[in-house]
């Protein structure tokens, strides 16, 4: 079956660091991978998208790129802010865009 | 503004009850979802919705019921046959045009 495996957090950083999140997925055909982000006790957001292999997904800053050969789609920022602490989901889905398929998620915290 | 809303955010379920979680969404989506996130997991499919009158069973639907009566509204029945239904329950809408949109949440315990 399908699977998403992300890095384990918490991942602690500095405000302007440089942020990556590791996600590899495994599937059966040729999924749309996704980005989520969810803030303390609230619901997620979608943060980007790719899909089709090559295509970069962005924003708010925030890139990954869909890598075939790898079967990867790794997140990145360049400069973090301390508004960026939440944790981030990497998912991915085969058919209808809601039917998801979630990586365990990756807490950031970014401090002053 | 165009949206999902779930209610109630928090809710406490006694041993032997059931009760129904509220998802409605004005976003014209036709499909709708329903996901259990527990601590330190990923979110899990419970039950799924692409059109009014007819769901399907996700990863972990046991102990649960929906149904499908209106495109505006999917509420989700966490039974008594349900042995941990302690978790985060997250309603979604979705188009593919732009991907899911997902609600605020309602955080269930048992009491």
């Amino acid at each position: 079956g399908n699977s998403v495996t992300q890095m384990e957090g918490p991942v602690t950083l500095s405000e302007e660091a440089f942020l990556t999140i590791n996600c590899t997925y495994t599937a059966t055909g040729y999924p749309s991978l996704f980005w989520y982000v969810q803030y303390p006790g609230e619901g997620l957001q979608l943060l980007l998208k790719a899909t089709k292999a090559d295509d970069k997904g962005s924003n708010k800053g925030f890139e990954a790129t869909y890598r075939k050969e790898t079967t990867s789609f790794h997140l990145e920022k360049g400069s973090v802010q301390v508004s960026d602490s939440a944790v981030y989901f990497c998912a991915l889905s085969e058919d209808s865009w809601g039917k998801l398929q979630f990586g365990a998620g990756t807490q950031v915290v970014v401090t002053p | 503004d165009g949206g999902i809303t779930q209610s109630p955010k928090y809710l406490f379920r006694k041993e032997g009850q059931n009760v129904t979680l509220s998802c409605e969404q004005n976003l014209n989506h036709d499909a709708m979802y329903w996901y259990r996130q527990d601590p330190g997991q990923g979110l899990r499919l419970i039950y799924y919705s692409q059109i009014v009158n007819d769901f399907q069973k996700g990863d972990i639907a046991e102990g649960y019921s929906v149904s499908r009566e209106k495109k505006e509204s999917f509420p989700l029945t966490v039974t008594s046959a349900q042995k941990n239904p302690t978790a985060f329950y997250l309603c979604a809408s979705s188009s593919n045009r732009v991907g899911a949109f997902f609600g605020q949440g309602t955080r269930l315990t048992v009491v």
